[in-house]
């Protein structure tokens, strides 16, 4: 089935870097998506990354993707006080309408 | 202010009462997702449009809740009979799609800033 983890909390201090880590289980996985809520938001698409890549760079974010062993991980660079928020990774699995399997959401606390 | 807008931001309302939920997507978006999230967790489909056309529901779906996009343009999700389970924050997403690649373009979702329903 279609099941995707992430670690719930992850506290680290301004300036440090951010890792976000993502397992998921449907190898039929076309996209991966990075979205990020902020208390009482909809969800902020980040970046994504197509299953036939390893790396995407985006200004301070990085997507790493481990096909092989079905791993995401999102690195925020230089990590600010305003990045603190909920992340969510998501697959987008193909022929099924676009839809998105979400994890349950990564907690980031920046520490000044 | 062009992206996804859902109204109202809040509803709180009493048990057994039925609430409505409206969702206007962005304007050239064809594809149309209601998602519920609860304390804690990721969103998770409840259903998706492809214009008017109701594609896919899920079990999450129970007969209490209907979703219409009659003209293909703004959708609504209603509850009839709510209980207390059905508090979440409902967000809707759109996405355009196209005919000639059957979807599989990568336009991605676009979340509203959602409808947090209490029901008490």
């Amino acid at each position: 089935g279609e099941d995707v983890e992430q670690s719930l909390f992850l506290s680290v201090r301004e300036g440090d870097s951010s890792v976000i880590n993502c397992t998921y289980t449907d190898s039929s996985s076309t996209y991966l998506y990075w979205y990020k809520q902020e208390p009482g938001a909809g969800l902020q698409l980040l970046t994504y990354i197509f299953s036939n890549m390893d790396m995407k760079q985006d200004q301070r974010l990085t997507v790493l993707l481990n096909k092989k062993d079905k791993h995401l991980s999102l690195r925020i660079a230089d990590t600010q006080t305003g990045d603190s928020a909920i992340y969510f990774c998501a697959e987008r699995i193909g022929n099924q309408g676009g839809k998105l399997i979400f994890g349950q959401g990564t907690e980031l606390s920046v520490k000044p | 202010d062009t992206g996804v807008s859902q109204d109202p931001r809040h509803k709180i309302t009493k048990r057994g009462q039925n609430v409505t939920f409206r969702c206007d997507p962005i304007s050239e978006h064809n594809r149309l997702y209601w998602y519920r999230q609860t304390l804690g967790q990721g969103p998770e489909f409840l259903t998706y449009f492809q214009n008017e056309a109701q594609l896919e529901k899920s079990r999450l779906l129970s007969d209490r809740f209907s979703a219409e996009r009659p003209k293909g343009s703004f959708s609504t999700l209603e509850i009839q009979r709510t209980e207390q389970g059905d508090s979440a924050m409902y967000l809707c997403a759109s996405r355009e799609t196209s005919p000639r690649d059957r979807g599989q373009l990568n336009s991605p979702l676009h979340f509203g800033n959602g409808t947090r329903l209490t029901v008490t």
